[in-house]
Order: structure tokens, then C-alpha cells, then sequence
């Protein structure tokens, strides 16, 4: 099974701040990785796929990169409605999911 | 738009059994698999099953494999999820997904609660 890890765990921060998230991958997973954006009570949104292509609607504050087994997401410019958890997933061999990044208000 | 509403989850003894449904609307159905994933209570998420368009083709998770079984109406524009033997690790909340063809899940439904308890 190919493992997912998210870091940080718990990130805080302030409205206007750049937020980084990295995603790494037990073994390589090509471009294969989405991720997703959930809040309380809600479903996950998608955000980002193929690691970084912005999801149709998505803010474009958002930006995904990497490949292989190495991936961020970045939020330039924290707005009030980012604060959520963040989950990222790969694809390449059926579906596995991160532990998650809790964005959180400094 | 597309709208994915998932019922039947509830409280449930260890070992019984349950029946999720997910009902689809705003998009064609029968032309795209079909996934379930679950969220236990403060933890993060875990998929489960997939479906193909069809229904010829299924796939689980090791943890639900041999208990669960996903299944689909395409008539009814309706996903399943028959939970037998279940266990205390099931409780969780229930979200069906759709399956973009390049394998990443574009919507998803608002979930049910699953709890699983004596």
C-alpha cells in the first residue's frame, strides 16, 4: 500500500500569511495527487489534481507542485475562509489519503 | 449541478448489519464510477469501495473487504453500501464520491453517521 504523510499536523497562522503543506509519498506516485479542503461539518472540496492543475472555481491563491514522492500545497495570502483542514490523496494506486493539516487561526 | 446525498446511517449493534444509499443527481449517472470513503470521529479519511459505471467491477479496502459490499441502480441513480459484521473501527461518517475519469474525486456528498455500538 502506498502510505501518505502530511506535515505539519496543525499550522498556525494569520490572514494574509503564505502557507506551505507538504505531502510525501511512500513510493513514487507520478503526478498521481489531488488535494482537498474540508471544514467542519462539510464534505472535502476538491482543490488541486495531477498535483497542479487548480480546480475549476478554486481561488487561485492556491497553487500545488511537485512529482514523484514529494508535493506542497501553498495558500499565498490566507483569507478568513481557508482556515479548514487540508488533505492530500494519491491516486496512482488506488486511493490513499494523508492524516490531514489543520489550518489554524494564530 | 451535481448532488450527492447519502442516507441511511444510524446506530447499530457489533455485528449487525446496515444499508448506506447515496442518491445522484445533476450529472449522468450511469457513466461515471462511483467510490464510498468514511471519516472516523476526529480523524482523517479512508477510502473504502469503488464501482465502476457499470457495476462489473469492484474493489475494497483491506479493512471492509469480505463485509462490505458496494453496489449500484443505475435505473434509480442510486449507489450503495450493504455493511455486514460490523465492528466498534466502522463507526464513522460515510461520504460517496464521484470518481473523475482521471481516478481523483470531483464532488462529494454531505455524508452519513454510522455508529457502531451496544
Amino acid at each position: 500500500d502506498i502510505q501518505m504523510t502530511q506535515s505539519p499536523s496543525t499550522l498556525s497562522a494569520s490572514v494574509g500569511d503564505r502557507v506551505t503543506i507538504t505531502c510525501r509519498a511512500s513510493q513514487s506516485i507520478r503526478s498521481w495527487l489531488a488535494w482537498y479542503q474540508q471544514k467542519p461539518g462539510q464534505a472535502p472540496k476538491l482543490l488541486i489534481y495531477k498535483a497542479s492543475t487548480l480546480e475549476s472555481g478554486v481561488p487561485s491563491r492556491f497553487s500545488g507542485s511537485g512529482s514523484g514522492t514529494e508535493f506542497t500545497l501553498t495558500i499565498n495570502s490566507l483569507q478568513p475562509d481557508d482556515f479548514a483542514t487540508y488533505y492530500c490523496q494519491q491516486y496512482d494506486r488506488f486511493w490513499t489519503f494523508g492524516q490531514g493539516t489543520k489550518v489554524e487561526v494564530k | 449541478q451535481v448532488q450527492l446525498v447519502e442516507s441511511g446511517g444510524g446506530v447499530a449493534q457489533p455485528g449487525r448489519s446496515l444499508r448506506l444509499s447515496c442518491a445522484a443527481s445533476g450529472f449522468t449517472f450511469s457513466s461515471y464510477p462511483m467510490q464510498w470513503v468514511r471519516q472516523a470521529p476526529g480523524m482523517g479519511l479512508e477510502w473504502v469501495a469503488v464501482i465502476s459505471y457499470d457495476g462489473s467491477n469492484k474493489y475494497y479496502a483491506d479493512s471492509v473487504k469480505g463485509r462490505f459490499t458496494i453496489s449500484r441502480d443505475n435505473s434509480k441513480n442510486t449507489l450503495y453500501l450493504h455493511m455486514t459484521g460490523l465492528r466498534g473501527e466502522d463507526t464513522a461518517v460515510y461520504y460517496c464520491a464521484r470518481k473523475h475519469y482521471e481516478d481523483y474525486f470531483d464532488y462529494w456528498g454531505r455524508g452519513t453517521l454510522v455508529t457502531v455500538s451496544s
